[in-house]
């Protein structure tokens, strides 16, 4: 079945700091959404983005689906910024699902 | 607030018994679907209903079971439950069918003891 890795796994920031996160994916996937889970448990929805690039905020995406991957982009962090950032893919054909990635730990220090 | 309801936020029950999650979907969304969350599984598909129907199935046990009424909430049962079963359940819900945005709930966390 689809792989889906993320890098890095584990990522300190001093607050203030720029950081990007990848997504790699090994199969043909028409929708990718990136996720952020609070220190609470909470899945939120940051991006939807199969293809192309979206900002909001200090948050951006970019997924290149022909080579198979997307990245996230987040500036100058903050402390709120902390918790789990998770990729999903949807596959092209078959089943209606997301595969997750594996997460990349994200904590910000003040 | 996501739109996305699920109750109980919590839960405690023993070895063997059954439990029932609800979710509430998005205003118009006609798609729901269930994840498990567990620590050394990560985050896994289980079920998906579209407009009352099943649509699509993964990686759930034979012990649940699931379904979505005429007003589009749905009930996942979790039934014979063992202390491996102990995990957030998350529902999130679609506009379509097809796999487009989620939206999640804030999940039911189960512990079972």
């Amino acid at each position: 079945g689809i792989q889906v890795e993320q890098s890095p796994p584990d990522l300190i920031l001093q607050e203030g700091a720029n950081s990007t996160l990848r997504c790699n994916f090994s199969d043909s996937v028409n929708n990718l959404q990136w996720f952020h889970q609070n220190p609470w448990g909470q899945l939120i929805n940051l991006f939807y983005i199969p293809s192309g690039t979206k900002q909001n905020g200090r948050l951006s995406a970019t997924t290149v689906a022909t080579e198979r991957y997307s990245l996230l982009y987040i500036s100058s962090s903050q402390t709120t910024d902390s918790g789990v950032y998770f990729c999903a893919v949807g596959l092209t054909s078959g089943t209606y699902k997301y595969i997750f990635g594996t997460g990349t730990r994200l904590k910000v220090l003040a | 607030d996501s739109g996305v309801t699920q109750t109980p936020k919590h839960l405690i029950t023993a070895t063997g018994q059954r439990v029932t999650l609800r979710c509430s979907p998005r205003s118009g969304d006609l798609s729901v679907y269930w994840y498990q969350q567990s620590l050394d599984q990560g985050l896994q598909f289980l079920i998906q209903y579209y407009n009352g129907e099943e649509r699509a199935k993964g990686n759930i046990l034979e012990r649940f079971s699931a379904q979505q009424f005429p007003d589009l909430h749905s009930e996942l049962n979790l039934s014979s439950l063992e202390l491996g079963d102990s995990a957030l359940y998350f529902c999130a819900s679609s506009p379509w069918e097809g796999n487009y945005g989620y939206t999640f709930g804030s999940g039911t966390r189960l512990t079972v003891v």
